[in-house]
């Protein structure tokens, strides 16, 4: 079975502090990862997505970056969070060519003080 | 620019039918999507539509019209476990997708 683990599972940082969220993947070889942030009640904004290795696509400019070092790992990262970086981070992949279905880890509820 | 249009709240009976529309306005389009969220917990997959048409999975069922730009998620025999948020999302092309504010079903005994 293809597994999607996310930790921490919650975070609270004071603003200006640096942050790393971690995404490893299960059961897959190669998968297209996405990293979300959800606002409490909105919709989902996709921030970055990663087809490989090395290969980040950046959709939103913003104090966050994305880094792939692993085939099954996907890490969110800032040097400085705002206070408008609070959110639930979700990463997902994407499976299944035809039906872009994306299955989510459990996410990572982050408050920034 | 690139939305999707869902309304934001519906409320029904337990054992009644809903529907939840969906239209958008994307650069690209190869497919809809619905997605239903928990509070506190992750999106999961309900179902997908590449082309026009019905697709039934159990209690749910998708609709969507390309020409129209439209698109439905109907939820049959509604339970109190259906009180969630359901999310439409386009696929706009290569590896995007786009996803709708989301619609905040409540579920009444």
């Amino acid at each position: 079975s293809q597994t999607i683990h996310q930790w921490p599972a919650t975070l609270v940082q004071p603003v200006g502090s640096p942050l790393s969220l971690e995404c490893t993947v299960e059961g897959t070889s190669n998968p297209n990862l996405y990293w979300y942030r959800q606002a409490a009640g909105r919709g989902l904004q996709l921030l970055f997505y990663s087809v490989g290795i090395g290969q980040i696509s950046s959709e939103v400019p913003q104090n966050l970056s994305a880094s792939r070092p692993q085939d099954w790992q996907f890490i969110l990262s800032s040097k400085k969070l705002l206070l408008s970086d609070s959110g639930f981070y979700l990463c997902a992949r994407r499976w299944g060519l035809g039906t872009d279905t994306q299955y989510f880890g459990p996410g990572t509820r982050l408050t920034v003080l | 620019g690139q939305s999707l249009e869902q309304p934001s709240e519906v409320t029904a009976v337990e054992g009644a039918i809903v529907q939840i529309n969906c239209t958008y306005q994307t650069s690209g389009f190869y497919g809809l999507s619905w997605y239903q969220q928990h509070d506190g917990g992750a999106p999961t997959f309900l179902s997908y539509n590449g082309l026009d048409g019905l697709e039934e999975t159990g209690r749910f069922s998708s609709f969507l019209s390309r020409s129209d730009s439209y698109g439905y998620l109907l939820l049959q025999e509604l339970q109190m476990k259906d009180s969630a948020s359901y999310f439409c999302a386009v696929n706009t092309g290569g590896f995007k997708t786009i996803f709708g504010a989301g619609t905040r079903l409540f579920v009444k005994a």
